[in-house]
Parts: C-alpha cells; sequence; structure tokens
C-alpha cells in the first residue's frame, strides 16, 4: 500500500508569482483534503476534493485553487503570492466516509519572498 | 464555527513522567474527535480517535484519550512517557456538519529528557 506523496518538498518563491503543489492519494482513497500549516500553529483546513468536486473549503480567499484527477491526484493552485503564504502545505486523502481517518503527506514547503 | 484550543504550547518532561496534553474545542453538536503527532522529520501520523461508545479511547504506543462531553474536553495522556515520544502533538475536531473537515488546535510541543 504506498502512502501519500508529495511534491516538490521544498519551493522558494516570490512575491506575485503563481504555485502548483502536487499530491498523490493513499491507494484505495478518494478524497483529498489541503492544509496550510503556518510555523508554530496547527494545519488549516483549505479545502478539499471528493471524486474530482470541490467538497467543502476553508476560509481562504479564491486565489487558492485546486484539481483532483481521475486517478484521485490532486493540485493545490496558488495565485499572486503574498509573504504569508509561507507555510508547509499538508494534503491528506481519506476513503469519503465523513470523520473517517485522513492519512497525511509529507508535506511541501512553500516559501514566498 | 468550530474551533479547538490546546492549552499547553510547550512541555519537558523527564523520561517515566506522567503526560497529560489538554484539548478543549467549541461546537455543540456531535463530534469525532483525532489526536495526531508528528516526530521530527516526519509527517502527520494518527495516534487515536473517538466517533462513538466508550469515551475512553486507547491509541498507539500506549497513549490514551478520555473525552468528556459535558466539558468539551478530549485531553491526551500517558502515564510514562519515554525520549522517543518528543514530537509535537495536535487534537482535531471533525464536526457533524462539517463533511471531512478537520479543525486542528495550536499543537503542543514535547520534548521528553533522557
Amino acid at each position: 500500500e504506498t502512502g501519500v506523496t508529495q511534491s516538490p518538498t521544498h519551493l522558494i518563491k516570490t512575491r506575485g508569482q503563481q504555485v502548483t503543489l502536487r499530491c498523490s492519494s493513499q491507494s484505495g482513497h478518494n478524497t483529498v483534503s489541503w492544509y496550510q500549516q503556518a510555523l508554530g500553529q496547527g494545519p488549516q483546513f483549505i479545502f478539499q476534493y471528493y471524486r474530482e468536486e470541490e467538497n467543502g473549503r476553508g476560509n481562504f480567499p479564491p486565489r487558492f485553487s485546486g484539481l483532483q484527477f481521475p486517478n484521485y491526484s490532486s493540485e493545490l493552485n496558488v495565485n499572486a503570492l503574498e509573504l504569508d503564504d509561507s507555510a508547509l502545505y499538508l494534503c491528506a486523502s481519506s476513503d469519503g466516509r465523513a470523520g473517517n481517518e485522513q492519512f497525511f503527506g509529507p508535506g511541501t514547503r512553500l516559501t514566498v519572498l | 464555527a468550530q474551533s479547538v484550543s490546546q492549552h499547553n504550547h510547550h512541555v519537558i518532561l523527564s523520561e517515566a513522567a506522567s503526560l497529560e496534553l489538554g484539548c478543549n474545542y467549541s461546537y455543540g453538536g456531535t463530534v469525532n474527535l483525532f489526536w495526531y503527532v508528528q516526530y521530527p522529520g516526519q509527517h502527520l501520523q494518527l495516534l487515536l480517535k473517538y466517533f462513538s461508545g466508550d469515551p475512553l479511547v486507547k491509541g498507539i504506543k500506549g497513549f490514551e484519550a478520555e473525552f468528556i462531553k459535558s466539558k468539551f474536553s478530549f485531553n491526551l495522556r500517558k502515564p510514562s512517557v519515554q525520549w522517543s515520544d518528543t514530537a509535537e502533538y495536535f487534537c482535531a475536531v471533525n464536526a457533524d456538519n462539517a463533511g471531512n473537515m478537520l479543525t486542528f488546535g495550536g499543537g503542543t510541543r514535547l520534548m521528553v529528557k533522557p
């Protein structure tokens, strides 16, 4: 059984640029959630995708967008990067049942200069 | 909207000491509760979870947590910590009106001195 993988592991961008982060879900999982973890804080929910549709969104602006593909892998896109977007971005996959365990990937560390 | 508070931001213990980490949430409906752990250099892993039934749940590595509904609490305990328990611990809540979304607390960084 393959766990959740994310790429890249680290990324440095400048303000105003755009970034795409990628996530491959665990085998058998059809739901992917994205979280932002700023330094010294707990993860904050960005949005979730279930069977290629957005299925819930946290308090993040529209410049945070995503996709889920037929193989259930997912992308997180952030446009017009701001300094405060510097964080660890976590992807988690699950089997879609409400409240069920989410399995987290190692994260992508994004630094915005 | 639900929120989760972890009152202890940093905890330092000696090996064999007992551990209790506090977690309180604000939501009046039905919740599922989780404790996740993040060891240095590793990704978040599930320690234990509560969905229903016995409010005292046991997880991996000797951890347990007790759900006290009247106090909106889900404190994590371990009778005797080891150096290898050094990690950051996160409490998380999934509310019944929030699909599969997890709301996390700010985390507690535990250091166990050998």
